[in-house]
């Protein structure tokens, strides 16, 4: 079975600053894809980035970096410059080869301070 | 990526109706899906939504409940059927791209309350 892990329900961090939100993952599947999501209060899901388990490089989209680790099964989203317009939930998600539906964490509440 | 709409964006109903929700995207996927997210909680998949075939749901959700369509390549709608305030969630479409890393794009959501 697949299962995503966010141990941190919630983060604060000081706009400007960097921040990394955790994410494990548990997939015997040597083909899968990571997801991270960003939800504000409006409800809506913002695509952020995507890491592919046989991708050679750390994805990076902007101010969003994933680390990716493969042995150690996670994929640590890292916000570079923190911005007030960032503080909502975050979701990591996976996808197995084969299956087309996302397997969601539980997410993590992230607030910037000013 | 792809362009999703969602109607209605919220929605208050009476226990015991149904509602209808319409989801649209600006070009024609293979993949969508519709997924629900309960108070406080994360997203979890209801169904695929096939086109020109019944929808294939996930453990837990059954075709009475929660009827579907999908009658072109574009469009789709989930119907949530003789509703209870456990219903109350806010329901989600979503499709697949195809080409690249076949990423998933959600629409706006829809907050159903039900009362």
């Amino acid at each position: 079975a697949q299962k995503i892990t966010q141990t941190q329900p919630g983060m604060f961090v000081q706009e400007k600053e960097a921040v990394t939100l955790d994410c494990t993952y548990d997939t015997s599947d040597p083909s899968y894809g990571l997801f991270w999501y960003k939800q504000p209060s409006s409800g809506e899901m913002i695509f952020l980035i995507y890491q592919g388990s046989y991708d050679q490089q750390n994805a990076t989209e902007g101010r969003y970096s994933l680390n990716f680790q493969k042995a150690r099964k996670s994929a640590n989203l890292v916000i570079s410059a923190s911005q007030l317009g960032d503080s909502a939930m975050y979701f990591c998600a996976m996808r197995v080869s084969g299956f087309q539906k996302l397997v969601f964490g539980t997410g993590t509440r992230l607030l910037v301070s000013p | 990526s792809a362009v999703i709409s969602q109607k209605p964006s919220r929605d208050i109903c009476q226990r015991g109706t149904s509602l209808t929700i319409q989801c649209q995207v600006d070009s024609q996927v293979t993949m969508m899906f519709w997924y629900r997210q309960q108070p406080g909680q994360s997203l979890t998949l209801i169904a695929t939504a096939n086109q020109g075939s019944e929808a294939t749901y996930e453990s837990g959700f059954v075709i009475d409940k929660f009827p579907i369509s999908r009658p072109n390549l574009t469009f789709s709608t989930l119907t949530v059927s003789n509703m209870s305030p456990e219903d109350s969630s806010i329901y989600l479409c979503s499709v697949q791209t195809e080409g690249g890393h076949n990423e998933q794009f959600f629409g706006p959501g829809t907050r159903l309350t039900v009362l």
